[in-house]
């Protein structure tokens, strides 16, 4: 079957760094996504890579590697607005989307 | 005007009540989607339009009713729900047919309660 994994709750600090992981299983890829959703309202798009390595947007930065079946999402300088839950999501051979179920992240002062 | 927008945002409904959710984009896409959103649960979708024709259906229950009469308009029709139907149901729209994968711009959702 196809599988997403990714932790299910993280705590950081507010102004320090953190790294959500994704890895996944799935019958061929065409690429992986990263939303963002804050309680009650709806997922926005933050990244997709379909190659290896690194991309930098800002804050955040999505890295990819394809052997390994894993990503991760790195939030620098984070802030308390970065409280959300954060959605890993594959494309497989079939262009279809394959989600994982989240990682809700807490922000302390 | 916003790009997705989902009407009722909330909803409480029996079991034998019948209620349609509504979906409108106005990002000039051409594919619109249902998914049914669970607590710790991954995004389940429901339904898929292409150019206004259903291109996919996960097996999901009859009771659930997709209507989509244009490409900017997408309906979700609800009848005799079951309590473990209770989630939050998200409207999506993307650019592209089959075969191209574009991101999906979500709607806010429809908070849905079955007593």
């Amino acid at each position: 079957g196809q599988n997403i994994d990714q932790p299910t709750e993280m705590t950081a600090t507010e102004g320090a760094i953190v790294q959500i992981n994704c890895t996944y299983q799935t019958s061929g890829f065409n690429g992986l996504f990263w939303y963002q959703q804050h309680a009650g309202e709806a997922p926005t798009f933050l990244s997709y890579n379909v190659l290896d390595g690194l991309e930098e947007k800002g804050r955040f930065s999505s890295f990819l590697s394809r052997s390994k079946g894993y990503s991760y999402l790195l939030l620098k300088e984070l802030q308390m607005k970065d409280s959300a839950s954060y959605l890993c999501a594959v494309v497989d051979s079939n262009y279809q989307l394959i989600w994982g179920a989240g990682t809700k992240l807490i922000i302390k002062p | 005007e916003t790009g997705v927008t989902q009407t009722p945002r909330h909803l409480v409904m029996g079991m034998t009540n019948k209620k349609s959710l509504k979906c409108e984009q106005h990002l000039g896409h051409n594919a619109m989607y249902w998914y049914k959103q669970s607590a710790k649960k991954p995004l389940e979708l429901m339904f898929v339009y292409s150019l206004e024709e259903r291109v996919e259906n996960n097996s999901v229950p009859s009771r659930f009713s997709p209507e989509c009469p244009n490409s900017s308009h997408l309906f979700l029709h609800l009848h005799t729900l079951q309590p473990e139907d209770s989630a939050l149901y998200l409207c999506a729209s993307s650019q592209g047919d089959r075969g191209s994968y574009n991101e999906q711009f979500f709607g806010p959702g429809t908070r849905l309660t079955v007593l």
